[in-house]
């Protein structure tokens, strides 16, 4: 049983380009949260998502960064002209969402280096 | 809003002997779910152990535990018998129903365990 797939695990970009990070979520859980870590800090929650919708986004910067879930398909954390503060690793979790218990299953994160 | 603070940057054990990591938490909530979180050098996420807030036995996990005082606000991970492979960050995170079920993670504890 897979559990969540995140790609690419390393992302190389320059300053101003856009950056797509995707995650698959563990088969069976259609709740799926991003967050950020920057270098030697804690994960910080960005967006909740389920299938076609955001459920909670107050993590997100106001610009440069959008999240969704598709009906079919990963979920895809998308940033557009990349600058070097977002260089950090990024988690993708999956939930089967079932109430406030139970953990969150998380990828093993996509780290985004911007030149 | 939820909170997590972990107070120990860092902590040394020597190995075989038990160690206590921090983490209080504040919330509104009455109904709420606290987790403990490994991350090794190699950047993963791995789930220890779960303690629901209207749990009344401390939950247990193998050589971790977690030490629960709800007025106190507090849910210290106990690590018995360290091992050299315990040497990570350990994230103490929270999970609410009213915080749309995301996980709320702290700072975080660098644990190095030396022979």
């Amino acid at each position: 049983n897979a559990g969540v797939m995140q790609n690419p695990r390393h992302l190389v970009r320059r300053r101003g380009q856009e950056a797509r990070l995707r995650c698959s979520p563990m088969k069976g859980h259609s709740h799926v949260y991003w967050y950020r870590q920057l270098p030697e800090e804690g994960l910080k929650f960005m967006v909740y998502l389920q299938k076609e919708n955001i459920i909670d986004e107050s993590g997100m910067p106001k610009e440069r960064f959008s999240a969704e879930f598709p009906k079919e398909g990963p979920s895809i954390l998308r940033i557009q002209q990349v600058v070097r503060g977002d260089s950090a690793a990024y988690f993708c979790a999956s939930s089967p969402g079932q109430g406030d218990t139970g953990e969150l299953f998380f990828g093993e994160g996509s780290r985004l280096t911007v030149l | 809003a939820q909170k997590i603070t972990q107070t120990q940057p860092g902590m040394f054990v020597q190995e075989k002997e038990a160690v206590t990591l921090d983490c209080t938490y504040d919330t509104s909530d009455q109904s709420y779910g606290l987790f403990w979180y490994k991350q090794p050098s190699s950047g993963e996420m791995i789930f220890l152990i779960y303690q629901g807030s209207y749990d009344e036995q401390n939950a247990t996990e193998g050589r971790y535990s977690l030490n629960f005082q709800k007025a106190r606000k507090s849910a210290n991970l106990v690590i018995s018998a360290s091992q050299l492979g315990d040497s990570a960050m350990y994230f103490c995170a929270i999970k609410t129903r009213t915080g749309f079920q995301k996980l709320v993670f702290g700072t975080g504890t660098r644990l190095l365990v030396s022979p």
